[in-house]
């Protein structure tokens, strides 16, 4: 059974709109991320929670919001969607967010986002 | 800022083949991951290697840190294998916060 849970799989916005992608952990773990993965580009990051608190954000637009409202979710919104938005997003998690020698990073499966 | 370039972009082998994929970043790393992206898409940890080597199943991994430079080794590929295999290294010290390569594209034919 997935242990990082991401809703929805699939999901088709119009430009301008805004949509919420879900993630739920159940590994017991302290720390949750987002990443992006657009066509033909590498994994992103984007932002780090440890214990509910935003820890980092590499994302330059204000349109990503992360919303933690427990300690095994990380949701992400995402308002006034553009096409360039369209990519598949993976949240992840880790026992904590100091990741050197111990643990290691583990994936949801992605949810793939389409702007039209 | 960090780059990591992986090596080559694809490889397609029979099963029982060996692959040797590489991974080049462009500062010292004390963290680097290797991991595996499913046809699907979800991503697997594979192993994590900042430095020397390091074995687990039929992987091998070897790490020359102060040549800025990471090796995965597959022996005796199989069908199962096919996938995208993506190097990593951290963005800032001691954090999950990773830079990834692009990936190796690896088929393996039956």
């Amino acid at each position: 059974d997935p242990k990082i849970i991401q809703k929805p799989k699939y999901l088709v916005a119009v430009t301008g709109s805004e949509k919420i992608l879900i993630c739920e952990q159940y590994l017991g773990h302290n720390a949750m991320y987002w990443y992006r993965q657009s066509a033909k580009k590498p994994l992103e990051f984007m932002f780090s929670y440890s214990y509910q608190k935003l820890m980092d954000n590499q994302t330059a637009s204000s349109r990503f919001q992360p919303q933690s409202s427990k300690k095994n979710h990380l949701d992400l919104q995402i308002t006034a969607l553009k096409p360039d938005d369209s990519a598949t997003y993976f949240c992840a998690s880790s026992q904590d967010s100091l990741g050197r020698n111990t643990g290691q990073l583990y994936f949801g499966e992605g949810s793939k986002l389409t702007v039209l | 800022g960090q780059q990591v370039q992986q090596s080559p972009a694809s490889l397609v082998l029979q099963e029982g083949e060996n692959a040797e994929l590489q991974c080049n970043f462009s500062s010292t790393a004390t963290q680097l991951q290797w991991f595996y992206q499913s046809p699907g898409g979800s991503l697997v940890s594979l192993l994590s290697n900042p430095s020397g080597t390091k074995h687990t199943g039929r992987l091998t991994s070897t790490t020359v840190t102060k040549e800025r430079r990471s090796s995965l080794h597959i022996s005796s590929s199989q069908t199962t294998d096919s996938g995208t295999y993506l190097c990593a290294i951290e963005r800032s010290s001691g954090s999950w916060q990773l830079i990834f390569g692009s990936g190796t594209q690896l088929t393996v034919m039956p």
